[in-house]
């Protein structure tokens, strides 16, 4: 059975540093892209971006190239997302999820429990 | 403003069929098919519906269709049930550097 497991709840302060993970399971992590989706409270989707465990290649939306990283640790089928300094705006529900295809478009067809990223002073 | 667009919210008594649009440009709905549609309960995680336009997961009921015309493609949920109430979200392809663009969302209301 495929499944993509999140990281807990985080509560953090603005300024901080935040790495959440995501495990696969139940297939051949390497061979497919894994996304990260943004929900903020009461709002829609938003895609971040995606990164191919199998050689770390990364697509970062312009939204948020440069606010946060994408990596993936193959040997433990985990990807990860991380912020080097939070801000307020970066409170929302955090989604993994892996692409069907393999072109890293989509679309998702498996998807994570979710990580609530709380920053607040 | 989401890059594609969807009504706020839609409504269907049980029994019923309706449908939700899903509008963007040439540069993703009307250029590609790699149109999918998900449900989101509150509290959980999406659920991919459909995908590629018209193609239906495995597991995912016969109720549910899509459909592309032009720029804008379409969810439509026959025989309207209680568990059908969520969020269905669209989302395609773009050329542009964005690659992937989710609708704002819309809420299905069962009366």
């Amino acid at each position: 059975e495929v499944q993509l497991v999140q990281s807990g709840a985080e509560v953090k302060k603005p300024g901080e540093s935040l790495s959440i993970s995501c495990k696969g399971s139940g297939y051949s992590f390497t061979n497919y892209w894994i996304g990260w989706v943004r929900q903020m409270p009461g709002k829609g989707l938003e895609w971040m971006g995606i990164i191919y465990p199998g050689d770390s290649e990364t697509k970062y939306s312009p939204s948020f190239q440069g606010q946060v990283t994408f990596s993936v640790d193959k040997s433990i089928s985990t990807a990860y997302l991380q912020w080097s300094s939070l801000k307020a705006s970066d409170t929302a529900m955090y989604y993994c999820a892996r692409d069907k295809g393999n072109s890293g478009w989509g679309p998702f067809d498996y998807w994570g429990q979710g990580t609530l990223v709380t920053v607040s002073s | 403003q989401s890059a594609l667009t969807q009504p706020a919210s839609v409504s269907g008594s049980p029994g019923q069929s309706i449908t939700i649009s899903c509008t963007g440009t040439s540069s993703d709905v009307g250029g590609y098919n790699y149109v999918s549609w998900y449900q989101q309960h509150p509290g959980k995680a999406p659920k991919l519906m459909i995908y590629d336009v018209s193609n239906r997961p495995s597991g995912v009921s016969n109720r549910f269709s899509g459909s592309k015309s032009g720029n804008t493609a379409s969810l439509t949920i026959s025989g309207l049930q209680a568990e059908d109430e969520a969020d269905y979200y669209c989302s395609s392809y773009t050329s542009s550097s964005t690659y992937v663009v989710f609708g704002g969302g819309t809420k299905l209301t069962v009366l």
